[in-house]
């Protein structure tokens, strides 16, 4: 199993570009979500949907869309990138329930705006 | 709403001392609660996680974390710390009602030889 893959490991973009991070897991999990990751910020989750068809916003969503077609795939869409999206983006999966819950993580993707 | 504290961004501990890294919460119905390590340049590992039961949990290298419900915390602790446990700690919680995952700020933990 490959477990969670993002793509691409790290991306510059220039005020205003768009682009897309792309989440795929191969474990069948209905949880995925989004977190950003800054310098005394921790983790903050960003999206995160619980099926195929069902997304819904975390703790910072402004500047970020997301859907979720699949059970696998989880895009993380930037409209109109901002030099505060600078940040290195993490997608994370799991199931979710008393016995199997534990977050899945993918290796990350650095993205600088300037 | 939930949320997550984790008090100190910075704990130093000597290779061989007792370590412990504090982590609190809050949520509106019962907690699962949770470890996470992240190396330089890795995502996060999963260490423990407190879902029911015994308040004392034990993980991956060594580690346990104490559920304390009337004082809302949840804080990490090794009994014999390991130079290669220096790393970033994060705490995180879900509220059983709910579905979103929400983390801590944060602690480094160095360890000195």
């Amino acid at each position: 199993n490959a477990g969670v893959t993002q793509t691409p490991k790290f991306q510059v973009l220039k005020t205003g570009q768009s682009m897309t991070l792309q989440c795929a897991q191969d474990m069948n999990h209905e949880y995925m979500s989004w977190y950003r990751q800054d310098p005394g910020m921790g983790l903050r989750l960003i999206h995160y949907s619980v099926g195929a068809g069902i997304t819904d916003q975390g703790e910072v969503p402004n500047g970020y869309n997301v859907s979720r077609s699949t059970t696998e795939d989880f895009p993380l869409r930037l409209l109109s990138a901002a030099p505060s999206q600078t940040s290195v983006y993490f997608c994370a999966s799991s199931l979710q329930g008393p016995t199997n819950e534990k977050l899945f993580f993918g290796s990350g993707t650095q993205l600088s705006v300037l | 709403a939930q949320s997550v504290a984790q008090p100190e961004d910075q704990v130093n501990v000597a290779e061989g001392n007792p370590l412990t890294v504090k982590c609190t919460y809050s949520v509106s119905g019962n907690p699962y609660l949770f470890w996470y390590v992240q190396y330089p340049n890795r995502g996060l590992q999963f260490l423990l996680k407190y879902i029911t039961g015994d308040n004392l949990v034990k993980g991956s290298y060594g580690f346990e974390a104490e559920f304390n419900k009337s004082q809302t915390s949840f804080h990490l602790k090794k009994p014999s710390a390991l130079v290669s446990d220096s790393a970033l700690y994060f705490c995180a919680v879900r509220d059983r009602s709910a579905s979103k995952i929400i983390f801590g700020s944060g602690t480094r933990l160095s360890i000195r030889p």
